[in-house]
Formats: structure tokens, C-alpha cells, sequence
């Protein structure tokens, strides 16, 4: 069964560093999200993208983060300037946009933050 | 602002027995009602949708969803010690331009199936 995909799985990084968050969605998705889970809190939504651009983003997702979708596969998050609060699991989500809205999330990326 | 409340537990239930899940939600134009587990470092995983008001059944597991009650709810039957996880009820709005709208999460509430 197809999966998303994410690298690395635990990343960690000086506070003020650049990191990127690669996610593969699964092929012919149409829609791709960016949700994240501060230990022990909700999960919370970041930004959506659909057909090349930003669709939706919520407050969190400020100045220091960008999302691009390079390539035919590969979704990123990049956070510019890391900071503690940063510090979290990021999930990937992708829903296929047609005959379902269900989004299916990736196994995450845990972002230490030192 | 748009919230989705669900009791934190943590809910203790012996294997067997029927667990029942609850969640309420702020938004009166919520569309999509989904039911996710998370075992503790994973990420969420789907178990339901429900759209419609009723019941749905897919095997050990039925949600309800009543909307003039703002109301959803998730029951386990015959529960296994491997049930034990966190729940997550989340709720999407249908967006107007163009996007599916994203998921609102619940804090989730943590089910313990004892053997």
C-alpha cells in the first residue's frame, strides 16, 4: 500500500540554523499538508499546497518557514532561522482530491532544536 | 476560533469491554469528522471518517456523528490491550478556494486496555 515518506526522521540543529524537512507524498495526491506536534500538545496545522502553491497557512507558519515542491515527488519545509520553540514532530499529509478528502500522514520528523 | 475538545484521560478500560471516545467541536459548517491513533512517537494514524449523521461501523470500531449536537463520537468494541493509544478526533472545514481545508486536532485522549 502506498505510504508517505519522510527524511530524516530525527533531526537536530543550533538555534539559528537553516533545516529542510523532505517529504514524499503518495503518487497522484493532489493535496499536501504540513502539520506539527509539540511534545505532549495537539497536532497543529502549518500550510496546505495544491497545484504549486500555498493554499492555506495558519499563524505558525510565519516568515521563517517556505514550502516547496521541487520536483515531480519531493515536498519541503524549510524553517530559515530555527528556534527552541521549533522544537517538535513535523508531519507531512497528503490527501488524493478527488472521491476522498482523507489525508494520510507520513511517520514524521522529529526537529531538535538545541 | 474553531476547536475541537475531547476528554485527555486517561481512559481505562479492561480488554473486553466497550471503550466510548467523545469529542465536541466549535464549528457549525465542520464537514469531515475523522478518528486517528497515535501510538506514543508515531504519527496519526486514520482509523474513521463519518460525514452523515448516524452510525458507521467498520469492524470493532463505530463512529457517531450528531450535528446539531456538534458531536462525534468513537466506540471500540471488544477491546485489545493493543487499542492502547492515544485518539485523535479531528475536523476539517471545507475551504472555498479551491483547497480541501485542513484538519482542526483534538488534544486526543489516551486509552489504556488492560489485559
Amino acid at each position: 500500500e502506498p505510504e508517505v515518506t519522510q527524511t530524516p526522521s530525527h533531526q537536530v540543529t543550533q538555534m539559528g540554523q537553516e533545516v529542510i524537512l523532505r517529504c514524499v507524498p503518495i503518487s497522484n495526491h493532489l493535496y499536501f499538508y504540513w502539520y506539527r506536534q509539540i511534545l505532549g500538545q495537539k497536532v497543529e496545522f502549518l500550510v496546505s499546497f495544491y497545484n504549486n502553491e500555498i493554499s492555506e497557512k495558519s499563524e505558525i507558519f510565519d516568515d521563517q518557514f517556505s514550502v516547496e515542491r521541487p520536483d515531480g515527488s519531493n515536498f519541503t519545509l524549510k524553517i530559515r532561522s530555527t528556534k527552541l520553540e521549533d522544537s517538535a514532530m513535523y508531519f507531512c499529509a497528503s490527501s488524493p482530491g478527488t472521491g476522498t478528502d482523507t489525508q494520510y500522514f507520513g511517520p514524521g520528523t522529529r526537529l531538535t532544536v538545541l | 476560533q474553531k476547536e475541537v475538545e475531547q476528554n485527555s484521560g486517561p481512559l481505562s478500560v479492561p480488554e473486553g469491554a466497550i471503550a466510548s471516545l467523545n469529542c465536541t467541536y466549535s464549528d457549525r459548517v465542520s464537514q469531515s469528522f475523522f478518528w486517528y491513533r497515535q501510538y506514543s512517537g508515531k504519527s496519526p494514524e486514520l482509523i474513521m471518517s463519518i460525514y452523515s449523521n448516524g452510525d458507521k461501523e467498520d469492524g470493532r470500531f463505530t463512529a457517531q456523528l450528531n450535528k446539531a449536537s456538534q458531536y462525534v463520537s468513537l466506540l471500540i468494541r471488544d477491546s485489545q490491550p493493543s487499542d492502547s493509544a492515544t485518539y485523535l478526533c479531528a475536523v476539517k472545514i471545507w475551504n472555498y478556494g479551491g483547497s480541501q481545508g485542513n484538519l482542526i486536532f483534538g488534544k486526543g485522549t489516551k486509552l489504556s486496555v488492560k489485559p
